[in-house]
Parts: structure tokens; C-alpha cells; sequence
């Protein structure tokens, strides 16, 4: 049971270059979501998915864009990457209950130079 | 906005002592609240999740509780070990289910 898995795990890019993170699930979740953990800023959320075809922004969603095209995955883009994207960026899914635990990617450690 | 608190930041005790971790947070209409475990360089696994309508959950040596009415919720590690040590990170659920709002967690070191 893989549960949450994210694509690649490190990457480096120069500023103004464009990538996509993907995350997968096998879990039947669904709710997705996209989280960036900085050094003294804790976790915040990027963008969410609540099902397939449906997306919506989270706290910081500038310079990001998402799609949810199946179910099982969930795309994070970056257009023009910028070094203040440097982070570590964590994908979750979860059941849509207050009493479902959201699970967690082992996290994808970008670098913008 | 909901914000949530981690106190205190970093935390070093020895071996077999028991402890408790702090969360507080400011809006009670909450879904849920998770607390995780972090290790350096790694993704986050889930410990204890508390229903918004629950007081407390235990798994093994932990036991969280949750007081929606004055914001809080601790986490109650017994017999610490040396394989307790990293970053334990609280998460409140929005009222929608569709976020999970972070502490900035705390970082605990179990000397043997």
C-alpha cells in the first residue's frame, strides 16, 4: 500500500524555469492538498482539491497552479519559478469526515537558484 | 483567521520522563485536530486525530485531549524514549474540512 507519493523528490531549477510536481494516491480520497513547509513558517496550504475536476486556493496560491484531472492525482505547476519558491512542498489527501486522518507525502525538496 | 499556537518550541528531557506538549488555538469552530510526528527530512505521520465532538484519544504511550472552549489541546508522551525524539506538529481542521491549519511545532530530543 503506497498511500501518498510525490514526484520527484529533489529537484533544482533556475529562476524563470517551470516544472510539475504530481502527487498520487491510492487511497480513494477525495480530498487533496498541496502544502510548502518553510524554516520558521510551519506548514501552509497551496491549494486543495475537493474531488476530481475541482480545485480552489489555499492561503499562499500566488505563482502556483494545480489540476485534478483523476482522482488519484494532484498536480502542482509552477510557471516562472522564483527562489522565493525554495521550500519543501508536501502533498495530503484525506476523506472528506472529521473523523478521517490526512495523510502525508514523503514531501518534494525544491531549490530555485 | 485561525491561528495555532506550539509551545514551547523545543523541548530536551531525559529518558523515561514523562512529558506533555502544548497546542492552543483561536477559533473553537474546528473539524478536527491532528497531531503529527516529523522526522528531519522526512514527510509527516499522523499520531492521534480528536473528533471536534471528542475529549481525548490515546494510541500506545500517547494520549491527546482536546478542549474546544479554551482552545487547547496537549499531547501527553509517558516513558519517554531516544526514539521519541522529533518534531511534533499540531493541526486544527477548519470548519469546512478543507484545510488543516500547522503549529510551527515542537522539537523534543530524548536523552538516553
Amino acid at each position: 500500500n503506497a498511500g501518498v507519493t510525490q514526484t520527484p523528490k529533489f529537484r533544482v531549477l533556475k529562476t524563470g524555469q517551470s516544472m510539475t510536481l504530481l502527487c498520487a494516491q491510492d487511497m480513494n480520497h477525495e480530498y487533496m492538498y498541496w502544502y510548502r513547509q518553510d524554516p520558521g513558517m510551519g506548514l501552509r496550504l497551496i491549494h486543495y482539491s475537493v474531488g476530481e475536476g475541482t480545485t480552489a486556493k489555499g492561503e499562499v496560491p500566488d505563482g502556483y497552479n494545480v489540476s485534478r484531472l483523476k482522482k488519484q492525482n494532484f498536480l502542482l505547476g509552477l510557471e516562472s519559478a522564483a527562489p522565493s519558491q525554495t521550500s519543501v512542498y508536501f502533498c495530503a489527501s484525506s476523506y472528506p469526515s472529521g473523523a478521517a486522518e490526512a495523510f502525508f507525502g514523503q514531501g518534494t525538496r525544491l531549490t530555485v537558484v | 483567521k485561525q491561528e495555532v499556537t506550539q509551545i514551547p518550541a523545543a523541548l530536551s528531557v531525559p529518558e523515561g520522563e514523562n512529558l506533555v506538549l502544548n497546542c492552543s488555538f483561536t477559533d473553537s469552530a474546528i473539524y478536527n485536530l491532528q497531531w503529527f510526528r516529523q522526522d528531519p527530512g522526512k514527510g509527516l505521520t499522523s499520531l492521534l486525530l480528536i473528533q471536534s465532538s471528542q475529549r481525548e484519544q490515546t494510541s500506545g504511550r500517547l494520549n491527546a485531549s482536546l478542549d474546544k472552549s479554551s482552545g487547547r489541546s496537549t499531547l501527553y508522551i509517558a516513558a519517554s524514549q531516544p526514539g521519541d525524539s522529533a518534531t511534533y506538529l499540531c493541526a486544527v481542521g477548519n470548519q469546512a474540512g478543507t484545510a488543516l491549519i500547522f503549529g510551527k511545532g515542537t522539537t523534543l530530543s530524548v536523552s538516553s
